[in-house]
């Protein structure tokens, strides 16, 4: 059964700062892999999704690697801002890839 | 606007009420899916219709019901709902092929509230 761990469930980083969430599952025969942002209360919003055959993804200030042999995947978002407050999700599909299997995601906050 | 609309955002009912969640996609996908999103707990995968067919119903209690008349809306019927059921319900959307590795687009969800 398929495991995906987020680390770390928290952090708090002032305006600026480059940082990196991570994000680990235990079956590394994905498809792909997806990150997802989450606004208290709100939907999830689709930030990058990696295919299984690629190593890393960029979207602006925002790039996940995938490491598949691993089991790893980063996210990285450059020069932080206070509107990067949210929470971030990694998901993998996994049984007959119909679903998702989430991550619990690490709460970002970004102090100006 | 995500592609996947949501209706009502905000829901309360009585335990005894009957109502039903509403889930429409604008992106031509053949798979649609209902989450839910309880407090401090990853996502659940509830049931997933592909083609409107339901392929997988993940052990869900049967006072939830799902509908789906066709490939682009999807509906959850609530009754006799508990209060442990208050959560943020959301679906998606993805379109499936013999060569897996299209994402998932979500709705903005419904937060229910069962008093």
């Amino acid at each position: 059964k398929q495991e995906v761990t987020q680390i770390p469930a928290a952090l708090s980083v002032p305006e600026g700062e480059n940082l990196v969430l991570n994000c680990s599952f235990t079956d590394s025969a994905i498809y792909n892999l997806q990150w997802f942002r989450q606004d208290p209360g709100k939907g999830l919003t689709s930030l990058l999704l990696i295919q299984s055959s690629q190593r890393e993804q960029t979207s602006g200030r925002l790039n996940a690697s995938l490491d598949k042999s691993s089991g790893r995947s980063t996210l990285y978002i450059a020069a932080s801002q206070p509107g990067d407050s949210a929470t971030y999700l990694c998901a993998v599909p996994s049984g007959s890839a119909r679903q998702l299997t989430f991550g619990s995601g690490t709460q970002l906050t970004v102090l100006p | 606007e995500t592609g996947v609309t949501q209706t009502p955002r905000h829901l309360v009912m009585g335990m005894t009420n009957k109502k039903s969640l509403k889930c429409e996609q604008h992106l031509g996908h053949n798979a649609m899916y209902w989450y839910k999103q309880s407090a401090k707990k990853p996502l659940e995968l509830m049931f997933v219709y592909s083609l409107e067919e339901r392929v997988e119903n993940n052990s869900v209690p049967s006072r939830f019901s799902p509908e789906c008349p066709n490939s682009s809306h999807l509906f959850l019927h609530l009754h006799t709902l508990q209060p442990e059921d208050s959560a943020l319900y959301l679906c998606a959307s993805s379109q499936e092929s013999v060569r897996v590795g299209y994402g998932y687009t979500f709705g903005s969800g419904t937060r229910l509230t069962v008093v």
